[in-house]
């Protein structure tokens, strides 16, 4: 059982909206920042945002980042087949001491 | 460009020590933490833990009695030893530059924006 919780499944056609939640309690995400990685199939995870919301170079804009006390949410416009993989939440818990992820969500894109 | 190259043993038997080198190419390993990251088969991730350039080391406590994570900046390699492997210790093991930094044991700053490839490290008798 993750710490973070996000949905196993989402799913949306090409060129539609999906969002992705991330649920915690006040020692994770309600007092620090959460990052989001997506992970292609067979392949490492790559970082997608940072600090709630901001994107490294060369992640498009169709990728946003938001949180509100003690959830965040990863939202992705302009669907694209490429976009299927499985996408994480994570941030620092300072009860546990320790950095925590979501489960993961796998996205569909119909 | 930096990049980050892993290597260790993939197969080990029971009560065995897993020994993984992650080396930092085109960079510095000073000035971020480094980690190391597992994701059993068809599961998740787990963070194992970070050591900076200073010594300074978090670990996740639930493994906290097994992992070791050291740096040399000599080599800008980092390493991860985790003893008394078992089945459950089987997943690909990533190593990755973040966080960026942490003050004393917060790291508010949690992200990873380096990773390496992976390895499979198997533990079967």
């Amino acid at each position: 059982q993750s710490v973070l919780t996000q949905p196993p499944s989402v799913s949306a056609a090409p060129g539609q909206m999906v969002t992705i939640s991330c649920s915690g309690s006040s020692s994770n995400i309600g007092n620090n920042y959460v990052s989001w990685y997506q992970q292609l199939p067979g392949t490492a995870p790559k970082l997608l945002i940072y600090e709630n919301k901001k994107r490294p170079s060369g992640i498009p804009d169709r990728f946003s980042g938001s949180k509100s006390g003690t959830s965040a949410t990863l939202g992705i416009t302009g669907l694209q087949t490429g976009d299927e993989a499985d996408y994480y939440c994570g941030t620092w818990d300072s009860s546990l001491s320790a950095g925590v992820f979501g489960g993961g969500t796998k996205l569909t894109v119909l | 460009q930096v990049q980050l190259q892993q290597w260790g043993a993939g197969l080990l038997k029971p009560s065995e020590t897993l020994s993984l080198t992650c080396a930092v190419y085109g960079g510095s390993s000073s000035g971020y933490y480094w980690s190391w990251i597992r994701q059993p088969p068809g599961k998740g991730l787990e963070w194992l833990g970070e050591m900076n350039h200073r010594g300074n080391t978090n670990y996740n406590p639930s493994l906290k009695s097994r992992v070791t994570i050291s740096v040399d900046t000599s080599k800008t390699q980092f390493s991860l030893k985790l003893n008394s492997v078992t089945a459950a210790d089987t997943a690909v093991y990533y190593c990755a530059r973040g966080p960026p930094y942490c003050v004393g044991d917060v790291c508010s700053f949690w992200y990873f924006d380096l990773w390496g490839r992976g390895t499979l490290v198997t533990v079967s008798s």
